[in-house]
């Protein structure tokens, strides 16, 4: 079955840097990709997703590439704000399979 | 309009005794998924009900596990004989369509077992 690698597990910055967070996953079937941003205390919330068929996908100050030879995507937050501290889930799915979760990245952001 | 909601909020319950967690999804979802999450983990995933197929319920942990999906709309998590490892948060979720589409989630049912 489908196994999702995401790393770094926590990631500091200061406000106004960029963040990236990587995924790896080994089913060569998986198709869609999705961000979930989770705040503390609250439900994970759709921040961004991606299908095979495109390689980037930009939404403001968030963009997420994906490599498929590779089988690895990326979630990148520019001009990062004190709101943008939250733990972060990549997933993926073939589309006919439940969604596999990352294990998260808690972002802080430092004022 | 209304989101997932779940019921209870919080769930205090002794070891061994069996619970019941409540989905309510939005109206009109085909959807329906249960997970679980540990204290700073990730999201595990438990069982998937799509429309009227059967559920797929490949992450079900255990046989003490199971869920039931009535009318294509409420849906229950029953955890029998529970034991301190399912402690955990149980998050709900629905979609209008197939895993492509996203995922709105409940608040989740925090269950602790003593």
């Amino acid at each position: 079955g489908e196994n999702v690698e995401q790393h770094p597990s926590t990631l500091s910055v200061q406000e106004g840097d960029s963040a990236v967070i990587k995924c790896t996953y080994s089913d060569s079937a998986s198709n869609y990709f999705p961000w979930y941003k989770q705040e503390l205390g609250k439900r994970p919330q759709l921040i961004i997703d991606i299908r095979s068929n495109v390689g980037e996908k930009k939404d403001q100050r968030i963009a997420v590439t994906l490599n498929k030879t590779a089988k690895h995507f990326s979630l990148h937050i520019t001009e990062t704000q004190p709101e943008d501290s939250a733990v972060y889930f990549c997933a993926a799915s073939s589309g006919n399979t439940p969604l596999v979760f990352g294990k998260g990245t808690r972002l802080s952001v430092i004022a | 309009g209304a989101g997932v909601s779940q019921s209870p909020s919080n769930k205090v319950t002794e070891k061994g005794k069996d619970v019941e967690l409540r989905c309510d999804p939005i109206s009109g979802h085909t959807a329906l998924y249960w997970y679980r999450q540990s204290l700073g983990q990730g999201l595990e995933f438990l069982i998937y009900f799509q429309g009227n197929s059967a559920p797929d319920k490949s992450g079900l942990p255990s046989d003490r596990f199971s869920a039931e999906r009535t009318g294509g709309s409420v849906s229950t998590l029953t955890i029998q004989r529970t034991q301190q490892e399912d402690s955990a948060v149980y998050l709900c979720a629905s979609s209008p369509g197939s895993v492509k589409y996203e995922q709105y989630f409940g608040p989740g049912t925090r269950l602790t077992v003593t």
